[in-house]
């Protein structure tokens, strides 16, 4: 079946630091959707990317998506303490409304 | 404008007893998802729904799982004669019209087995 697998698993950055996350899919996706969960939280919508090649900026983080719409990233310049937390990709799985969710990269910043 | 609000937010029950969690949606969203998450692991998705109907349930288990959307009222996660394995948190997302649209989630509901 259709896997999305995320890497790295866990990431440990001083405060500062850039951080990036990859997501890849072993099928092609007609869009991906990023996550964010904080500890003990609830998933929060980040962003949507459709096209292939996509790159889209929310104030320090950047997402992208890849040209074979197979993989993307999320890349976070100059963490905060704020950060922390898991981010999730999540693609619609071929024919079907259901997303399959990513492993998820949990983010911690130390001060 | 209320979030996608779920019910109870924890709920600790005995094996073999029944568990119903309640969500529901955001306003003006007609679809609904479940998904199960066990501590410092991914969401894992379990089934979704529109209003009266049941379109993919290939992630929840095939017995003593079961879910509805009804037409007036929350959805309804049940789980039956429940078991040690249960133990996880649910989570409910809603979104608009089709699945190609940010889902929505509520804050959950902690289920612990004893």
């Amino acid at each position: 079946g259709q896997q999305v697998m995320q890497i790295p698993q866990y990431q440990h950055v001083q405060e500062g630091e850039d951080f990036t996350t990859y997501c890849n899919s072993s099928t092609t996706l007609s869009n991906i959707q990023w996550y964010k969960q904080r500890p003990g939280g609830h998933p929060v919508f980040l962003i949507q990317l459709v096209k292939s090649g996509e790159v889209k900026k929310q104030k320090r983080l950047t997402f992208q998506f890849g040209e074979a719409k197979k993989n993307s990233s999320l890349h976070i310049t100059a963490t905060q303490t704020t950060d922390v937390g898991t981010y999730f990709c999540a693609g619609p799985t071929s024919g079907t409304y259901k997303y399959i969710f990513g492993t998820g990269t949990r983010l911690k910043v130390l001060a | 404008n209320a979030g996608v609000m779920q019910n109870p937010r924890h709920l600790v029950r005995r094996r073999g007893q029944e568990a119903r969690l309640r969500c529901s949606p955001m306003k003006g969203h007609s679809h609904v998802y479940w998904y199960r998450q066990l501590p410092e692991e991914g969401l894992k998705f379990m089934v979704y729904l529109q209003k009266e109907n049941i379109i993919d349930e290939s992630g929840m288990p095939k017995e003593r799982f079961s879910a509805e959307f009804p037409k007036e009222g929350p959805s309804i996660l049940r789980i039956q004669q429940v078991v040690r394995g249960d133990s996880a948190a649910y989570f409910c997302a809603s979104s608009r019209r089709d699945a190609n649209q940010p889902q929505h989630f509520g804050d959950g509901t902690r289920l612990s087995i004893l």
